[in-house]
């Protein structure tokens, strides 16, 4: 079954640092991934999204995702964090059966200090 | 840019009630999708629909639940008896599950 994997339940960087969000996803075929964010009390923003192709994909506010085949991994990237980046970010694929169901990853808490 | 909206935001009812929760899709999409994030989890599966009906669901989605598209435009989801546990955030999302909703918040007291 597809599967996602956010090992970092929470993060803490410095505003103006670099940021990596890892995600690593089980899936047989070639996966269709995407990287959403969630600010509290609020919905779903797509960040960005991977079906094919390039495989580093860029995406909105900044940030930008590399899908790795070799590693089962679409880690998510951004080079300076802004303290408006606090939030909760999570790595999803389409699962099986054509229905472009999501499964979602636990997600990943970012802290920024100032 | 076309946005998908959910009414109402919050939605607070009785152990046993029935309610109904409402979204809008994006005008053009033809998949339709409910999903839910229980506070403090992972956001959930619910249900896929397409071409007026189930295409997909999830072991949550039981007897309880309904989904309808009684018009052209809303997309409903039905709980009938609500359950303590059936507090979360419900979110609608369209367009193979990319586009999202803001959520309504279900509490169940």
């Amino acid at each position: 079954a597809q599967s996602v994997t956010q090992p970092d339940i929470h993060i803490t960087v410095s505003e103006g640092a670099s940021l990596e969000l890892r995600c690593n996803y089980s899936y047989g075929a070639t996966p269709y991934l995407f990287w959403y964010v969630q600010s509290p009390g609020q919905g779903l923003q797509l960040l960005l999204k991977y079906f094919s192709g390039d495989t580093l994909v860029q995406g909105i506010k900044g940030f930008e995702a590399e899908f790795k085949r070799s590693q089962s991994s679409f880690n998510l990237r951004k080079p300076s964090v802004h303290w408006s980046d606090a939030a909760e970010y999570f790595c999803a694929v389409y699962g099986s059966g054509n229905t472009g169901k999501l499964i979602f990853g636990q997600g990943t808490t970012l802290q920024v200090k100032p | 840019e076309p946005e998908v909206t959910q009414t109402p935001s919050h939605q607070v009812t009785q152990m046993g009630q029935e309610v109904i929760l409402r979204c809008v899709p994006i005008s053009n999409h033809l998949y339709f999708y409910w999903y839910r994030q229980i506070l403090g989890q992972k956001v959930e599966f619910l249900v896929s629909f397409y071409n007026n009906e189930i295409s997909e669901k999830s072991e949550i989605f039981d007897d309880q639940f309904s989904v309808e598209r009684p018009d052209g435009s809303n997309f409903t989801l039905k709980i009938r008896s609500t359950k303590l546990e059936d507090s979360a955030m419900y979110f609608c999302a369209s367009g193979e599950g990319q586009y999202f909703g803001p959520g309504t918040r279900l509490t169940v007291t």
